[in-house]
């Protein structure tokens, strides 16, 4: 089946850091791949998202390239904010591939603090 | 453009009651999916409805359902809870089953006491 593999959490960084946060991910056929981030009491908010190889999703300075050779997508930022704070998940959709439906498969969950 | 509206926020229950959630999806939006959250099993997929009619099961018990109606509002009813039903209840909805992208509701806070 699909699963998602991101880098464990908590990440901690200083305010202006580079952040790279790891996914990986194991599916049939072509998958499109997403970034959504999950703010304290909220519910998620897509941050970005890709939908074929080498597709390159970028929103709010975050950017993440689908890798159809290494079967990764990870979530880079130049520069990250105190306001960047959240927990950051990666996920696939297997749209169209089993023909049931559409369902997003969701990677753990990665917690980002950061610092002044 | 209201975004996807989840009833009640927060809610509290012992075990063996039963719950009702509400979804009322973005306008225009035919296709309702609910998740759960836990801390120890993170975000599953519970059910997919489009047209008032179930596409997809994740793999929960039947003690977990849900219906959508002609207006694409959804329910899911969660009957004789557990302690491990304790979980935040995510409402998801898209345009139609070839739109691929899903816009999340606040989510309703459900624990089991």
């Amino acid at each position: 089946g699909n699963s998602v593999t991101q880098m464990e959490g908590p990440v901690t960084l200083s305010e202006e850091a580079f952040l790279t946060i790891n996914c990986t991910y194991t599916a049939t056929g072509y998958p499109s791949l997403f970034w959504y981030v999950q703010y304290p009491g909220e519910g998620l908010q897509l941050l970005l998202k890709a939908t074929k190889a080498d597709d390159k999703g970028s929103n709010k300075g975050f950017e993440a390239t689908y890798r159809k050779e290494t079967t990764s997508f990870h979530l880079e930022k130049g520069s990250v904010q105190v306001s960047d704070s959240a927990v950051y998940f990666c996920a696939l959709s297997d749209l169209g591939v089993t023909g049931g439906g559409n369902k997003l498969t969701f990677g753990t969950g990665t917690q980002l603090k950061v610092e002044l | 453009k209201a975004g996807v509206t989840q009833t009640p926020r927060y809610l509290i229950k012992t075990r063996g009651q039963q719950v009702t959630l509400s979804c009322s999806p973005i306008s225009g939006h035919r296709s309702v999916s609910w998740y759960q959250q836990t801390p120890g099993q993170g975000l599953q997929f519970l059910f997919e409805y489009f047209s008032e009619t179930q596409r997809n099961k994740g793999n929960f018990p039947g003690r977990f359902s849900g219906r959508q109606f002609s207006n694409s509002r959804s329910e899911m009813n969660v009957s004789t809870l557990e302690l491990g039903d304790s979980a935040l209840y995510l409402c998801a909805s898209r345009v139609n089953s070839g739109a691929n992208v899903l816009t999340f509701g606040a989510g309703s806070r459900l624990t089991v006491l």
